[in-house]
């Protein structure tokens, strides 16, 4: 059972916008910022999204972070076939003093 | 560039110990915290704790206290992560991970290692 909830699966068209959410609470999203990571199959995660907004440099400005309350979200506009992955939210929590994470969102490319 | 290079796939006994080192370049080793992520197979990422290369202190998760030992090595730039007492449920991939924050503990990964798989099996 992971602290932050993710939808397990999420899909779309190329072209289309889609929207990953993610569900904390006070002690984690809702004071701290959110971090996405992209992990395809057999490889490590990187970072899509850090500090909640940021794009790191090599990632298109079709990845978009917000957050609202104790909920943030991912948004991937004009979907490609390479967007394809799995994806996580973490967010730093204060009672662990340490980092949690989504259970993780299969992104499908339909 | 930054670079984490974790050494390479291990196989143990139960009850034995690993120690995976994570060997760091292209930014100030002593500035920022690292922390270490497992991931079982087919399952989510599971914060195993942190360490401070400048100081070397460190963070557990409650999980793994009493079987973990974070430490580095700063002269070559290195962390090491060892985890005691196997079981079959500690097979997983092994990362560690650079924060993006210097000198801050509450501070998320934003650069990772290619991972390390730790078999468990009699």
């Amino acid at each position: 059972q992971s602290v932050l909830t993710q939808p397990p699966s999420a899909s779309g068209i190329p072209g289309q916008t889609v929207t990953i959410s993610c569900s904390g609470g006070s002690s984690n999203i809702g004071s701290n910022y959110v971090y996405w990571y992209r992990q395809y199959p057999g490889t490590a995660p990187k970072v899509v999204i850090y500090k909640t907004y940021q794009r790191p440099s090599g990632v298109p400005d079709r990845f978009s972070g917000s957050k609202s309350g104790t909920s943030a979200s991912l948004a991937i506009s004009g979907l490609r076939s390479e967007d394809e992955a799995d994806y996580y939210c973490a967010s730093w929590e204060d009672s662990l003093r340490g980092p949690v994470f989504g259970g993780g969102t299969k992104l499908t490319v339909l | 560039q930054v670079q984490l290079v974790q050494s390479g796939a291990e196989l143990k006994k139960p009850g034995a110990s690993v120690k995976v080192s994570c060997k760091a370049s292209g930014y100030t080793f002593t500035n920022f915290h690292l922390h270490w992520v497992r991931q079982a197979p087919g399952q989510g990422l599971e914060w195993m704790g942190g360490i401070n290369p400048g100081g070397g202190s460190t963070t557990y998760s409650q999980k793994f206290q009493g079987r973990i030992a974070m430490t580095r090595d700063t002269s070559t730039s290195t962390a090491y992560m060892e985890l005691s007492s196997l079981s079959s449920e500690d097979t997983a991939v092994y990362y560690c991970g650079k924060v993006s924050e210097a000198s801050i503990w509450y501070s998320l990964i934003d650069s990772w290692g290619q991972g390390t798989l730790v078999a468990v099996s009699s």
